[in-house]
């Protein structure tokens, strides 16, 4: 079946810098689009999503950007933080109706340094 | 308002054996997915109850069942544990499964280990 996938498995930006993750889809029946963050210990936490008749979302810190013509979204931190080290999932929503679920990429580890 | 809650946190089986995991949802939310999480294959889609009845169901096989109770609680089971069941269950749960009005919210997972 069609996955979600992420260019980069590890990302390290500096305490203060702007970080941005990609992930690439695969599924143009796609309709909606979540990231999550995952701490260590911890359920993925819900960030932010999009649906698609969007191309951008801003929440706080927080914008997804969503390019449906190359299957391509984005999630860009501003200002990182140390508490924002975490794997992030991109996911991708699609089905039926009800008889949705999502299926989520492979994940990017962030690091912020000090 | 109380957060998704899965117990046990941890449990160690043996081949074999079968185990029961449970999720409580938020309150007032009446969809419960599951979800495997793996080192190798990351999350994966086990299924999803509305209603107490199972909505979605994704690939994986018989031995992985679960069911919900009209209070919306949920439990899943896996029979004849293998090795490769070992994983992070995690629970979510939705006001009605429609992710468009009502994201998944999940639990911190049930961290199972069979030896």
């Amino acid at each position: 079946g069609e996955s979600v996938g992420l260019h980069l498995p590890t990302l390290s930006v500096q305490e203060g810098d702007n970080s941005i993750i990609n992930c690439a889809y695969s599924n143009s029946a796609s309709d909606y689009f979540i990231w999550y963050k995952q701490e260590s210990g911890k359920g993925p936490q819900f960030i932010i999503d999009i649906r698609s008749n969007m191309d951008k979302r801003q929440g706080q810190r927080v914008t997804v950007l969503l390019n449906k013509t190359v299957k391509h979204l984005s999630l860009q931190i501003a200002a990182t933080q140390p508490g924002d080290s975490a794997v992030y999932f991109c996911a991708e929503n699609y089905g039926p109706g009800s008889a949705r679920q999502l299926t989520f990429g492979s994940g990017t580890q962030l690091t912020v340094l000090p | 308002k109380a957060g998704v809650t899965q117990t046990p946190r941890y449990l160690i089986k043996t081949r074999g054996q079968q185990v029961t995991l449970s999720c409580s949802p938020i309150s007032g939310h009446r969809s419960v997915s599951w979800y495997q999480q793996t080192p190798g294959q990351g999350l994966q889609f086990l299924f999803e109850y509305f209603s107490e009845t199972q909505r979605n169901k994704g690939n994986f096989p018989g031995r992985f069942s679960g069911r919900q109770f009209s209070n919306s609680r949920s439990e899943m089971n896996v029979s004849t544990l293998e090795l490769g069941d070992s994983a992070l269950y995690l629970c979510a749960s939705s006001l009605n499964g429609d992710s468009y009005n009502s994201p998944l919210h999940f639990g911190n997972g049930t961290r199972l280990t069979v030896t």
